[in-house]
């Protein structure tokens, strides 16, 4: 089952340009993790956000997560071309599983 | 840092025949392995989760007879698609928890298989 919905769907920026893409979910979470996948391939961990956080750096990557609103987005700053990718939140539950589960996805084009 | 591999990348196969595909952590032990699969453009969807030594635990609407799961070792989970169909046909993910892992939460994915069904 997925956890919720991330929007938008798809972005299209020029190069240089931030990006920001933003994810929804459903229930009480652990943690929420950011992932980040090239067309047909593995998934890459980019930064994860515990549910006690509420903003989070790496490189050029800011996270923020409200447990309130059941929200989170990410922040690309400075986008290059090599950034084209899909990116996916997934949350980690509650219980003791470890299960992750995933949004819908941002389908992300930097053009160059 | 940890690796996990996936085997076969890539698999074709008639309908009605069986495919195993193989998910190992190379340098980590894993007691937790999960299966996703993924339609094109679309996001992974978890199917199971593997646990080495039991039986696996399956998301509901996920056949358990259709994907069978076997978790032998603290390295390798396999999943095997029994008499594969073209709707079958996906790219299926794994990913493994280490087990000295109580902190951080990260599960380390393979880079997936490609299953296509004729």
């Amino acid at each position: 089952s997925q956890q919720g919905e991330e929007d938008p769907q798809a972005l299209s920026i020029q190069e240089g340009e931030n990006a920001t893409m933003n994810c929804s979910y459903k229930t009480s979470i652990n943690n929420l993790q950011w992932y980040r996948q090239n067309s047909g391939r593995g998934l890459v961990h980019l930064i994860l956000i515990r549910s006690n956080e509420r903003e989070k750096h790496s490189g050029r990557l800011r996270v923020t997560l409200d447990t309130s609103k059941k929200s989170s987005s990410l922040l690309i700053t400075a986008s290059r071309a090599a950034d084209t990718a899909s990116y996916f939140c997934a949350t980690a539950q509650m219980d003791s599983s470890y299960k992750l589960i995933f949004g819908s996805g941002t389908r992300l084009l930097v053009r160059p | 840092g940890a690796v996990v591999s996936q085997h076969p990348s890539w698999v074709i196969c008639k309908s009605g025949t069986s495919v195993k595909i193989e998910c190992r952590s190379l340098d980590f032990q894993a007691t937790t392995m999960f299966w996703y699969r993924q339609f094109p453009k679309q996001s992974l969807m978890l199917m199971a989760t593997s646990n080495e030594g039991s039986k696996a635990t399956y998301e509901q609407g996920v056949e358990k007879d259709k994907f069978l799961i076997n978790h032998a070792s603290l390295t390798l989970s396999t999943l095997t698609v029994t008499s594969a169909h073209p709707e079958d046909s996906s790219f299926y993910i794994c990913s493994a928890r280490d087990i000295l892992a109580i902190q951080t939460d990260t599960q380390y994915f393979g880079p997936g298989t490609r299953l296509t069904v004729l």
